[in-house]
């Protein structure tokens, strides 16, 4: 079975601010793809970053970041010196290299206050 | 530029009414679309895979009858909604997959059932 925890349901930070959002997955696959979605007020889910189960290098994109922990079956996000406009909820999910579907997390909502 | 469409954005209807949703594949084609839905201020739930010329596997707890899924075409897969009521109030959400770690995700359409 697979399953993605997001245990923050909302975070409030104040702009500039560093902020982390955790995201825990099980799998029984050794093969799969970690993905962060984010998703604007619009609904449209805005694509961010995809890793696959054999690559563990940490990467980072402008003020975002994303780390991979397999020995703890994490893939945290970053956002680093936040902004109003990163306000959106954000998705973690998972899919199995043989499975058919993607399976997302609850979702974190994040507010940046000005 | 966008690589999956849906139509319509949003739509309201009366209760006991049917409606359709359509979703396109603007790039390429593809033999296997997903549907989602998405509660407000809950995550995305898949409600079954739909695959060209041939039924839709449904995932548990979602009636084939009640929504009804048609992948006529490499580029088209279309939901309908059957005899909607207030609880069918979502946000449903298509996708399609090129590879398989590339999903592309539709912009959404919801619906409100009056």
């Amino acid at each position: 079975a697979q399953k993605v925890t997001q245990a923050q349901t909302e975070i409030s930070v104040v702009e500039k601010e560093d902020v982390t959002l955790d995201c825990v997955y099980e799998t029984r696959d050794t093969t799969y793809y970690l993905f962060w979605y984010k998703q604007p007020p619009s609904g449209e889910l805005v694509f961010l970053i995809r890793r696959n189960s054999f690559d563990e290098q940490n990467e980072i994109s402008g003020r975002y970041s994303w780390n991979f922990q397999k020995s703890t079956s994490s893939f945290n996000f970053t956002i680093t010196a936040s902004q109003v406009v990163d306000s959106a909820v954000y998705f973690c999910a998972l899919m199995g290299y043989n499975n058919n579907d993607m399976r997302f997390g609850a979702g974190t909502r994040l507010t940046v206050k000005p | 530029g966008a690589v999956v469409s849906q139509h319509p954005s949003w739509v309201i209807c009366k209760s006991g009414t049917s409606v359709k949703i359509e979703c396109r594949s603007l790039d390429f084609q593809a033999t296997t679309m997903f549907w989602y839905r998405q509660f407000p201020k809950q995550s995305l739930m898949l409600m079954a895979t739909s695959n060209e010329g041939s039924k839709a596997t449904y995932e548990q707890g979602v009636e084939k009858d009640k929504f009804l899924i048609n992948h006529a075409s490499l580029t088209l897969s279309t939901l309908t909604v059957t005899s909607a009521h207030p609880e069918d109030s979502s946000f449903y959400i298509c996708s399609v997959r090129r590879t398989d770690y590339e999903q592309y995700f539709g912009p959404g359409t919801r619906l409100t059932v009056t």
